[in-house]
């Protein structure tokens, strides 16, 4: 019954250093989320997940970010040399996807990773 | 592109007042649209949520909100906050077969003895 969990916490790392952020998504759920949340600011899309793929990687701002899902489940949120404008708080959630006859599926979120790059 | 604006960047309220944050989205067809809540070191909570139907939908915590098409709102309502109430709203607008969702910059909600 445990919800969307993401490790660590929080993060801190000097500008040009290399992070992976983790998500465990609800189990069986089979859709998971990537957001970004600036400070004052609402969280931002970056990748959808649908089992292993990515049905949606739009908001992804640049090469340095790149996210992986290999077996479905867990996914890792990758950032190669870090600048201090990636600070934020890093949002993961899950969904238990798109079914037949259904208009939405709800977004369950974690906590998120609070990133700080120094 | 879908947008979401939310005009109020802070509401402070008493408690037993009534409460409207106020969100307007924009979109070309008919969205999909939500109201979340987030605590300190908590994740996203969804309050509700506005497919199709009844334009006046319930929630979670006893908020409801109300769709106006006209006036491409979605504003948020409590006929009584509690303190437990302060928090950040969030208003998002969604699509079908778009999974992602597209906030606005949130409202944080202070209540006050």
């Amino acid at each position: 019954g445990a919800g969307v969990s993401q490790t660590p916490s929080n993060k801190v790392t000097e500008k040009g250093k290399y992070v992976e952020l983790r998500c465990d998504p609800i189990s069986g759920h089979t859709a998971l989320y990537w957001y970004r949340q600036s400070l004052g600011q609402g969280p931002e899309f970056l990748i959808y997940f649908q089992g292993t793929g990515a049905a949606d990687d739009s908001g992804l701002p640049n090469d340095r970010f790149f996210a992986v899902r290999p077996e479905g489940s867990v996914s890792t949120l990758k950032i190669q040399r870090t600048e201090r404008g990636d600070s934020a708080v890093y949002l993961c959630a899950s969904s238990s996807g798109p079914r037949a006859g259904e208009t939405y599926n709800e977004q369950f979120f974690g906590p998120g990773t609070r990133l700080t790059v120094l | 592109a879908q947008s979401v604006t939310q005009p109020d960047i802070h509401i402070t309220v008493s408690e037993g007042a009534s409460l409207e944050l106020r969100c307007n989205y924009s979109y070309g067809a008919t969205p999909y649209l939500f109201w979340y809540v987030q605590s300190p070191g908590q994740g996203l909570q969804l309050l509700l949520k506005y497919f199709s139907g009844d334009t006046l939908v319930q929630g979670i915590k006893g908020f409801e909100a109300e769709f106006k098409r006209s006036q491409s709102s979605f504003n948020l309502r409590k006929p009584s906050v509690h303190w437990s109430d302060a928090a950040e709203y969030f208003c998002a607008v969604g699509a079908r077969g778009n999974e992602k969702l597209t906030f606005g910059t949130g409202t944080r909600l202070t209540i006050i003895p």
